[in-house]
């Protein structure tokens, strides 16, 4: 069975750049979730996709897009970087029909924008 | 709205010795109960969860928490720590009626010292 998997491990940009997360889920998984952890912080939902659609999102602009592939795969794109942008992002996948409300997490990609 | 409370920034222990980390939850409707761990440079691992059933729930590695709703309490125990236990603990809670949003405290970084 294969885990969560995201490229690239770390990622320098400058301001204003856009930027593109890979995650590939956890087999037998159909949901993706992704969350900005900030230095030091918990963290934070940024949204939720389940069959190729977005199905819940938090209180991020929407220069945070993603998008879910037919092998539940999932990236997220980020527009108009900021310096508070810089952050470790996550992504878990889990299967809501399984009925153990378990998120599995990747390693996480550093994101460092300057 | 719903919220996680970790009022322990930082919580060293010596080495066998016993240790709580506490964790409060503010939420207006019921929710599940997750402790996570995450080490040096590694995403985030389910410790354990709290689902339904008895309040209190163990892991494999020896580690409890004790669901109290009286107290919108979920706090993490271990009787005797170990070096390996180092790490960043987080505290998350998941809405029973919601998409699969999971909202995260700020987490308690423990330190054991030999």
């Amino acid at each position: 069975e294969t885990g969560v998997t995201q490229s690239p491990t770390h990622l320098i940009k400058t301001r204003g750049q856009q930027v593109t997360l890979r995650c590939s889920s956890q087999s037998g998984h159909n949901t993706v979730s992704w969350y900005q952890q900030a230095l030091g912080q918990g963290p934070q939902f940024i949204f939720q996709y389940y069959r190729e659609e977005e199905n819940g999102r938090g209180n991020f602009p929407p220069r945070f897009s993603g998008l879910q592939f037919p092998n539940y795969s999932s990236e997220l794109n980020v527009n108009a970087l900021e310096l508070d942008d810089s952050a470790l992002y996550l992504c878990a996948s889990s299967s809501p029909g399984q009925g153990t409300y378990e998120q599995y997490f990747g390693p996480g990609t550093r994101l460092t924008v300057t | 709205a719903q919220s996680v409370t970790q009022l322990d920034s930082q919580v060293p222990v010596f080495e066998e010795a016993p240790v709580e980390l506490r964790c409060n939850y503010s939420s207006s409707v019921s929710v599940y109960l997750f402790w996570y761990v995450q080490y040096p440079n590694q995403g985030l691992q389910l410790l354990l969860k709290y689902l339904s059933g008895s309040t209190l729930v163990k892991s494999i590695n020896g580690f409890e928490a004790e669901f109290n709703k009286s107290q919108t309490s979920f706090h993490l125990r271990k009787p005797s720590v170990h070096i390996s236990d180092t790490a960043e603990y987080f505290c998350a809670v998941r809405m029973k009626t919601s998409y699969d949003k999971v909202i995260f405290g700020p987490g308690t970084s423990l330190s054991v010292i030999p």
